[in-house]
């Protein structure tokens, strides 16, 4: 079956930690796409990826990193300088920059310990 | 800026209680709009794209419409597996950033 798997379920994160989320789709989508959601608080944007080996930053990238080495994967790492990063990850594609419909991964929550 | 607004945060309805969910927006350009379903602890779960005023989508017990500043989820005899929360998102003309309301939580009671 096709589609997108996030991968920890859980995270814990312990002080001044890097922590990296994992992203695979094996629906040979060219766009991906990282978003976090607070609770009760809408998805905002943190890094996005139109093609491999580019990606930019979305309205809240300080204290994140990602990579797009292989088409079907997009990585994201929450540095030590994430100050709050306590929140549910979500990983999203799309078959390229011009669909709309974002097809989601099951998330990630991450806490801090 | 663009923005969007959804309204209300919560909603509580008995099985059977037909209802509506707003989306206010503002946007420089309307590329789409967009509805999703979202379960505790899941991925959100697409439902509609609406493009213009005017435009309505239906699927079983949701019917999706759009105005030129808002749009509206109608829920038609809700049953307790609608129960979720409802997405709204818009895409301008702009740029390619996809932006999302905060939802409404829905809850029905059997």
């Amino acid at each position: 079956d096709g589609g997108i798997t996030q991968s920890p379920k859980y995270l814990f994160r312990k002080e001044g930690q890097n922590v990296t989320l994992s992203c695979e789709q094996n629906l040979n989508h060219d766009a991906m796409y990282w978003y976090r959601q607070d609770p009760g608080q809408g998805l905002r944007l943190i890094y996005y990826s139109q093609i491999v080996n580019d990606f930019q930053k979305g309205d809240i990238a300080e204290g994140y990193s990602v990579s797009r080495e292989k088409k079907e994967s997009f990585p994201l790492t929450v540095t030590s300088a994430q100050k709050n990063p306590t929140a549910f990850y979500l990983c999203a594609s799309t078959p390229n920059r011009d669909y709309e419909k974002l097809f989601f991964g099951s998330g990630t929550q991450l806490s801090v310990l | 800026e663009d923005q969007v607004t959804q309204s209300p945060e919560a909603l509580r309805l008995q099985e059977g209680e037909s209802s509506s969910l707003n989306c206010s927006y503002t946007v420089s350009g309307l590329r789409g709009l967009f509805w999703y379903r979202q379960d505790p602890g899941k991925g959100p779960e697409f439902l509609f794209t609406l493009y213009s005023a005017g435009e309505e989508k239906e699927k079983e017990r949701l019917k999706a419409t759009l105005t030129k500043k808002e749009s509206f989820l109608h829920i038609t005899a809700p049953k307790p597996e609608d129960s979720a929360t409802y997405l709204c998102a818009v895409r301008s003309n702009r740029d390619d950033k996809i932006i999302f309301g905060k939802g409404t939580r829905l809850h029905i009671l059997p």
